[in-house]
């Protein structure tokens, strides 16, 4: 079919060593962020969120990162594994209106 | 685990033929999404829904149609398929009314090839 949009980046890690994925978001009114992992041939899943009132939030090996003065979030994936490889994308919401915006998605690589 | 399902999961059909993608959850969502994704490309919001008897049309202009006759189920109709329909559909539930916030659990998506 006809491609639309941009072709993903590409994150090349060594198997064990942390990996950041980096996000710039669009609106300085959204309120609320999501980190999606979609693996290949499946859809996305959800890793992590954050909401605008902290600056950091920490879960099973993976750390997100919210900087509002510059609009941007990244994902830290500590000691990454085989089974991280997967394409990463951001998802920014903002309380009330009700649509959510994606941005064009990391493709980690694991090297073993 | 998200209990939001699609069928078929891979589909293979020649022009012209009418098709319609199934969409089902079963956490009882309010809110539900179809997103077009290529290979290797961004995720494109083609319709949503905030409930039954609502249908809004997305970010990306798609010849699709949906309905929402029952919360749980929102299909997908192409008429006509065309080559260029070819592509993954992902399905997407939210729990918007309890939580106000937009967390999206995406089905496996349905391949769909058009010769």
């Amino acid at each position: 079919g006809e491609s639309v949009g941009l072709h993903l980046p590409t994150l090349s890690v060594q198997e064990g060593d942390n990996s950041i994925i980096n996000c710039a978001y669009s609106n300085s009114a959204s309120d609320y962020f999501i980190w999606y992992k979609q693996e290949s041939g499946k859809g996305p899943q959800f890793i992590i969120d954050i909401r605008s009132n902290m600056d950091k939030r920490q879960g099973q090996r993976v750390t997100v990162l919210l900087n509002k003065t510059v609009k941007h979030l990244s994902l830290q994936i500590a000691a990454t594994q085989p089974g991280d490889s997967a394409v990463y994308f951001c998802a920014e919401n903002m309380r009330g209106y009700q649509k959510v915006t994606f941005g064009t998605g990391t493709k980690l690589q694991v090297i073993p | 685990e998200a209990d939001i399902y699609q069928t078929p999961r891979y589909l293979v059909i020649g022009t012209g033929k009418k098709i319609t993608l199934e969409c089902s959850q079963t956490m009882g969502h309010d809110k539900m999404y179809w997103y077009q994704q290529d290979p290797g490309m961004e995720l494109h919001l083609i319709h949503y829904s905030y409930g039954v008897n609502s249908t809004e049309k997305g970010d990306l202009s798609s010849e699709s149609t949906v309905s929402r006759i029952r919360t749980e189920h929102f299909p997908l109709t192409l008429e006509s398929a065309r080559p260029s329909h070819t592509s993954q559909y992902l399905c997407a539930s939210s729990d918007l009314q309890r939580t106000a916030n937009e967390k999206l659990f995406f089905g496996s998506g349905t391949q769909l090839s058009v010769l």
